[in-house]
C-alpha cells in the first residue's frame, strides 16, 4: 500500500523556469493538500481540495497554481519559477468521514531555484 | 497572534528523562488535536491523536485544557529514537488542520 507518493523527490530549476510536481494517494481519500515548509517557520498550506474537480487557496498561494482532474492525484505547477520558492514541498491527504483523522503525508519534493 | 505557537526549544535531554512541552492554540472552536513526529528532511508522522481531555500511548501522553486552550506532550523514559521536531496540530473542521513550527527534542547517550 503506497499511501501518498510524490514525485520528483528532487529538481533544480532555474529561475524563470516551470515545472509540476505530481501528488498520488491510493487510500480513496477526499481531501488534498500542498504545503511547503522552509526552516523555522513550519509548514504553510499552499492550496487544498476538497474533492475532485475542486481547488481552494491557502495561507501562501501566491506563483502556484493546482488542478484535481482525478480523485487520487492533485498536481502543483509552478508556472515561473523564483528563488523564493526553494522550499521543501509536502502533498497531503485524508478522509471525509466527518472527523478528522489526521493527514498522511508524501515523502516530500527538495526544490531548489537558482 | 498565531493559531498555533510551539516553543522551539531545543530540549536537549539525557537518555530516561522525562521531557513534557506545551503548545497553546488561538482558536476556540478546535475539535480535535493531533502531534505529529517529524525527523530531520523527512515528512510529518502522526504520533497521537486527542479528541478529549487527553490520551496516552505508551510512553508518550498528551493532555488537553480547553479553558486555557493548549495543549501538551510528555514523554517518559526518553530514547534516543525520540530526538525530533513535535508538531502541535489542531483542527478547524473535519479537513483543515493548522501546524505549529514544532519544539525540536535531543535525546543524548
Amino acid at each position: 500500500n503506497a499511501g501518498v507518493t510524490q514525485t520528483p523527490k528532487f529538481r533544480v530549476l532555474k529561475t524563470g523556469q516551470s515545472m509540476t510536481l505530481l501528488c498520488a494517494q491510493d487510500m480513496n481519500h477526499e481531501y488534498m493538500y500542498w504545503y511547503r515548509q522552509d526552516p523555522g517557520m513550519g509548514l504553510r498550506l499552499i492550496h487544498y481540495s476538497v474533492g475532485e474537480g475542486t481547488t481552494a487557496k491557502g495561507e501562501v498561494p501566491d506563483g502556484y497554481n493546482v488542478s484535481r482532474l482525478k480523485k487520487q492525484n492533485f498536481l502543483l505547477g509552478l508556472e515561473s519559477a523564483a528563488p523564493s520558492q526553494t522550499s521543501v514541498y509536502f502533498c497531503a491527504s485524508s478522509s471525509s468521514t466527518g472527523v478528522n483523522y489526521g493527514y498522511t503525508f508524501g515523502s516530500g519534493t527538495r526544490l531548489t531555484v537558482v | 497572534r498565531k493559531e498555533v505557537e510551539q516553543d522551539p526549544g531545543p530540549f536537549n535531554v539525557p537518555e530516561g528523562a522525562t521531557v513534557a512541552f506545551n503548545c497553546t492554540y488561538s482558536n476556540s472552536a478546535s475539535q480535535s488535536f493531533f502531534w505529529y513526529r517529524q525527523d530531520c528532511r523527512k515528512e510529518p508522522k502522526l504520533l497521537m491523536s486527542v479528541y478529549s481531555s487527553g490520551n496516552e500511548d505508551g510512553r508518550f501522553t498528551a493532555q488537553l485544557n480547553r479553558a486555557s486552550q493548549y495543549i501538551s506532550l510528555l514523554i517518559r523514559d526518553s530514547k534516543l529514537s525520540d530526538s525530533a521536531t513535535y508538531l502541535c496540530v489542531p483542527a478547524f473542521n473535519d479537513y483543515k488542520l493548522s501546524f505549529g513550527a514544532g519544539t525540536t527534542v535531543t535525546v543524548r547517550a
